[in-house]
């Protein structure tokens, strides 16, 4: 069965700083990936996402996120913070061979102090 | 604008009610979801539907039902059945079968409280 781990329930930063939000997965075979973010009292927007090929995935505002298979990781990164980038991200795993579930992890609460 | 909409976005309820939470999407997407958000543990998927007059239970869907009776449109009912009922609901959906790699698109969510 699939699954989805964020092991930080916060991460906290400096603007300007280099972010990294981590996330790890249990998947059979090939999965697809994505990150979503959420702000306060909204729905989940969706981020970028890993089907196959460059291990480096760039989306949103300035986002990216490294698939790593030998270690089962996605962590989303950004270069360089912003206040605005403060919200909830979530990490997620389809498993195309297990039909029509995507797997939400528990969230990471990313906190950019100015 | 193309999109995803809620309604309402605040709904309380009462001991033994049945209330009825809307979701209309104008992406002309075949699939549709409703996921249930509590801090700290995610999103849990409550039904699905890949298709019109079709729908699937998803891990939490005792004390929910769900129509889908047009393509736009997926409302979930919450019935007196279900006895923790206060949650932050969301509806979503993507452009086809729910095992592709696409993507899914939120609407804002509707926050349900038990009075």
């Amino acid at each position: 069965a699939q699954s989805v781990a964020q092991p930080e329930d916060q991460v906290n930063v400096a603007e300007g700083n280099p972010l990294t939000v981590k996330c790890t997965y249990s998947a059979s075979g090939n999965p697809y990936l994505f990150w979503y973010v959420q702000y306060p009292n909204r729905g989940l927007q969706f981020l970028l996402k890993y089907i196959t090929g460059d291990n480096l995935v760039k989306g949103s505002y300035g986002f990216e996120a490294e698939f790593n298979k030998s270690q089962t990781s996605f962590h989303l990164k950004k270069p360089s913070a912003l206040v605005s980038d403060s919200a909830l991200y979530f990490c997620a795993v389809r498993d195309p061979a297990g039909g029509f579930k995507t797997i939400f992890g528990a969230g990471t609460r990313l906190f950019v102090k100015a | 604008d193309g999109g995803i909409t809620q309604s309402p976005k605040y709904l309380f309820r009462k001991e033994g009610q049945n209330v009825t939470l809307s979701c209309e999407q104008n992406l002309n997407h075949d699939a549709m979801y409703w996921y249930r958000q509590d801090p700290g543990q995610g999103l849990r998927l409550i039904y699905y539907s890949q298709i019109v007059n079709d729908f699937q239970k998803g891990d939490i869907a005792e004390g929910y039902s769900v129509s889908r009776e047009k393509k736009e449109s997926f409302p979930l009912t919450v019935t007196s059945a279900q006895k923790n009922p206060t949650a932050f609901y969301l509806c979503a959906s993507s452009i086809d079968r729910p095992s592709s790699y696409n993507e899914q698109f939120f609407g804002p969510g509707t926050r349900l409280t038990v009075l």
